[in-house]
């Protein structure tokens, strides 16, 4: 019963790779969120989704792409694996997108290695 | 344009002490602040957040951080750490009348309680 749940917590490929990352939340949230923590512990978002709707892209190149088939499910999908995507990826959800006050429930994290 | 700056990459401290972590933000509109706290090979979870009222706030574990918007800083507080304490701290802020729910993060604070 897990509310953020991410798979697989562990995924090492080799350049050129295409790969994807799997996020569910059973909370119920409207929202839905991936972040890129690297090397250093820096935590950046990526992506955020609102009811299936894209809200924020932050410059983030267009090999990787977002799915949400419905709010409760957001996936990223990663085309041509590069050294430098070697990182934690989390998924997090939130209730609301609007006002930016509501908590932010994180899974567990994916360990993306590129060799 | 938003961001936090965690003062101290590292903090080193012995069980039973009290500790502070600091955290100053710059923005230019109101923000709500948080910190996190992510165990060893763990998402991230939060201990405390302010959204308006009194300034101290207190969360989970014990932890209180107290807001002072003259000097812009959301310093986190505890009286007496234990080893189980022993984890990276993140402050955050997010954008008050924003509409995207995206949270800007610190670098992060290394807490290292010894026995």
């Amino acid at each position: 019963d897990t509310a953020v749940s991410q798979t697989p917590k562990y995924l090492v490929t080799q350049m050129g790779n295409d790969k994807s990352i799997k996020c569910e939340q059973n909370l119920g949230h409207d929202t839905m969120y991936w972040y890129k923590q690297d090397s250093k512990k820096f935590l950046k978002i990526m992506f955020s989704y609102n009811n299936k709707e894209l809200i924020i892209n932050e410059t983030v190149p267009n090999r990787f792409s977002p799915k949400s088939p419905d709010k409760a499910h957001l996936n990223l999908h990663i085309n041509s694996l590069e050294l430098g995507d070697s990182a934690v990826y989390f998924c997090a959800s939130s209730q609301r997108l609007a006002g930016g006050g509501d908590t932010q429930y994180f899974g567990p994290g994916t360990r993306l290695t590129v060799l | 344009a938003q961001s936090v700056t965690q003062l101290d990459s590292q903090v080193p401290v012995f069980e039973e002490a009290p500790v502070e972590l600091r955290c100053n933000y710059s923005s230019s509109v109101s923000v709500y602040l948080f910190w996190y706290v992510q165990y060893p090979n763990q998402g991230l979870q939060l201990l405390l957040k302010y959204l308006s009222g009194s300034t101290l706030v207190k969360g989970i574990n014990g932890f209180e951080a107290e807001f002072n918007k003259s000097q812009t800083s959301f310093h986190l507080r505890k009286p007496s750490v234990h080893i189980s304490d022993t984890a990276e701290y993140f402050c955050a802020v997010s954008d008050r009348g924003g509409n995207t729910g995206k949270l800007i993060f610190g670098q992060g604070t290394t807490l290292q309680v010894k026995p």
